[in-house]
């Protein structure tokens, strides 16, 4: 099946430092990727859909300017955590769509922030 | 927002019980997916179910979905301690990929 990669899988980063995440669709191409973030024994909550080509659209109540997302290609879409603080410390999660419209998550990147 | 709320938040069995969560959702829905992810891993898909079935099999789990009611439910025969994950409910209400989990129950298996 479709497999989809993040790097790094864990980071811990000081605070005011900004990280990079990255989420790579390995062997198929994907116009469009989500990102989702998940707090400890909590559900995952979609952070943004990155398109392809054009700007990210954020839902309600995430801060374009904190979180950058960046899809430079079919195969690699980047959230980069600006500013990064404490309570953004967090378990961040793409997924990738195929040209069949099936959805494939990536394994996670573990971010603590300190 | 949270789409769907799930019970139990908990469960414990033991092997060879059978487990049941519940979903329910507020939105129409073309579809309702189920996942499951380790403690710390990413998400595996297991099932999904349209809106115009009612009930589907895949291996030991049995995934029903009552539209009227807005709530579906996951069975899983004969568990194992290799189950021992949390299970989220998902829906796509606007069809776009853009995926609402539920809340999510904690199983725990005990040998």
């Amino acid at each position: 099946g479709a497999v989809v990669s993040q790097h790094p899988s864990r980071v811990i980063c000081k605070s005011g430092t900004s990280v990079k995440i990255e989420c790579r669709s390995l062997d198929f191409q994907a116009t469009t990727m989500f990102w989702y973030r998940q707090f400890p024994k909590q559900s995952l909550m979609l952070m943004a859909t990155s398109n392809e080509g054009s700007k990210a659209t954020y839902e309600q109540g995430v801060e374009k300017d904190k979180f950058l997302i960046n899809h430079a290609s079919l195969t690699l879409s980047t959230l980069t955590v600006t500013s990064a603080h404490p309570e953004d410390s967090s378990f961040y999660i793409c997924s990738a769509i195929d040209r069949e419209y099936e959805q494939y998550f990536g394994p996670g990147t573990r971010l603590t922030v300190t | 927002s949270q789409q769907g709320e799930e019970d139990p938040q908990a469960l414990s069995i033991q092997e060879g019980e059978n487990a049941t969560m519940n979903c329910s959702y507020k939105t129409s829905i073309n579809n309702l997916q189920w996942y499951r992810q380790n403690s710390g891993r990413g998400l595996v898909h297991l099932i999904l179910i349209r809106s115009n079935e009612r009930e589907k099999h895949s291996g030991r789990l049995r995934v029903t979905l009552d539209t009227s009611k807005k709530s579906s439910s996951l069975l899983i025969t004969a568990s194992r301690a290799a189950d021992t994950a949390s299970y989220f409910c998902a829906t796509d209400p606007g069809g776009y990929n853009k995926l609402i989990f539920g809340a999510g129950t904690r199983l725990a298996v005990h040998p």
